[in-house]
């Protein structure tokens, strides 16, 4: 079955430093990989997709099919950052349904 | 364009009862999917809808039902409602043409008591 694995709930980093929110997937087929992010009081929205290969906010991810991950990262976080951020995957060509990991919270130390 | 908006904002309902939930997308959106955010949960798909029919649907109970408007606007309808139901229920709009990109709606807050 899909399965999206955001291993942890809570990532604490100090501004500055560099952020890794992990994320690992299981699919037999060909996905379509996405990071969602939802900033406190906002709606849930796209921040980058694997097939863009482009930098969003300085936040860059690569889809790794031989490890199934889709970590994401950036190299000097940012107050701004503080944010909840979902793994999502698709299944290509065949339905649209996206499914969701729980979730990490990301939350930038001054 | 306002973006995808969703009514009500909050609901609180007794166990038994049915409920709506109404969802306009995206100006020029011909796709409404319709998600269930538990707490400390991420999104879990319902179902979608594409030109006034379900094309595709998640794990959810028959209780769990939809339309689609020819406006593109779209109903979620939930009965004989359970303790478990309550959550945040989030609409996204999308176009079926191009690249695939789901815009969400601020959700509706359900609270079954």
């Amino acid at each position: 079955a899909q399965r999206v694995t955001q291993p942890e709930k809570l990532l604490s980093v100090f501004k500055g430093a560099p952020v890794e929110l992990k994320c690992n997937y299981s699919y037999s087929g060909s996905p379509e990989l996405f990071w969602y992010v939802q900033y406190s009081r906002q709606r849930l929205q796209l921040l980058l997709r694997h097939i863009s290969r482009e930098s969003i906010k300085g936040f860059t991810a690569d889809l790794n099919k031989g490890e199934t991950s889709f970590h994401l990262k950036k190299p000097f976080a940012q107050e701004e950052d503080s944010a909840m951020y979902y793994c999502a995957l698709r299944e290509v060509n065949r339905d649209d349904k996206i499914i969701f990991g729980k979730g990490t919270r990301l939350h930038i130390l001054p | 364009d306002a973006g995808v908006t969703q009514s009500p904002t909050h609901l609180i309902k007794t166990r038994g009862q049915q409920v709506t939930l109404r969802c306009s997308p995206k100006s020029g959106h011909d796709t409404v999917s319709w998600y269930q955010q538990a707490l400390g949960q991420g999104p879990q798909f319902i179902f979608q809808y594409y030109e006034e029919e379900e094309r595709q649907r998640g794990n959810f109970p028959d209780r769990f039902s939809g339309h689609q408007f020819p406006n593109y606007s779209s109903e979620l309808n939930v009965n004989a409602l359970l303790l478990g139901d309550s959550a945040l229920y989030l609409c996204a709009s999308s176009l079926s043409q191009g690249a695939y990109e789901q815009y969400f709606g601020p959700g509706t807050r359900l609270t079954v008591t």
